[in-house]
């Protein structure tokens, strides 16, 4: 069975601080997709990044940065000199390819305040 | 760029009422999703389609219903509501037959029934 945790529920931090969201997953498949996407207090989910399971290279895209370790079934997620406009609730979520579907299996989400 | 559409934003409806929440995807997108989110909790994956047919099934109830149209939008059916009902739900698309699996959320739509 998939299974995504992400351990902080919340996390305050002052602007400008480096910030980094864990998120630990469990899956019997080989091949999967993690992803992250961001829901500001409007609601809205936004799709950060996919990343699937046989391209551990990290990424760099402006201030996010991603770390995905397969041994210890980890995707990280880092946001280096954060932002107020960074205040959000952060979701990790798994993809599996069973049958063709892809439905995402979501973390419950670690709560991000960035003080200003 | 063209993004998910969902109508309406707001619902608000009372205990036994039925609701009709509507999912314009993405253009060339094939696959549709519905995902339900209660009051802090994460997305719920309730149902999906691909190319019309039903892709696969979560914990979607059985007074709830889904289908996708020909143009590819698509439909959730929600009846007999209950106060637990009360959600945002959301639809997702993604192109699956040109291998892009993220899939690209809609704004919601808030459901509240009293």
């Amino acid at each position: 069975a998939q299974k995504v945790t992400q351990a902080q529920t919340e996390i305050s931090v002052v602007e400008k601080e480096d910030v980094t969201l864990d998120c630990v997953y469990e899956t019997r498949d080989t091949t999967y997709y993690l992803f992250w996407y961001k829901q500001p207090p409007s609601g809205e989910l936004v799709f950060l990044i996919r990343r699937n399971s046989f391209d551990e290279q990290n990424e760099i895209s402006g201030r996010y940065s991603w770390n995905f370790q397969k041994s210890t079934s980890s995707f990280n997620f880092t946001i280096t000199a954060s932002q107020v406009v960074d205040s959000a609730v952060y979701f990790c979520a798994l993809s599996d390819t069973v049958a063709g579907a892809n439905n995402l299996f979501f973390g419950t989400g670690t709560r991000l305040t960035v003080i200003p | 760029a063209a993004g998910v559409i969902q109508s309406p934003r707001h619902l608000i409806k009372e205990k036994r009422e039925t609701a009709t929440l509507k999912c314009y995807p993405i253009p060339r997108h094939d696959t549709v999703y519905w995902y339900q989110q209660g009051p802090g909790q994460d997305p719920q994956f309730l149902i999906s389609f691909y190319e019309k047919m039903q892709s696969d099934k979560g914990s979607i109830p059985d007074r709830f219903s889904a289908q996708q149209f020909s143009d590819y939008h698509s439909e959730l059916n929600m009846s007999s509501l209950e106060l637990g009902d009360s959600a945002l739900y959301f639809c997702a698309s993604s192109s699956r037959d040109r291998g892009q699996y993220e899939q690209y959320f809609g704004p919601g739509t808030r459901l509240t029934v009293t």
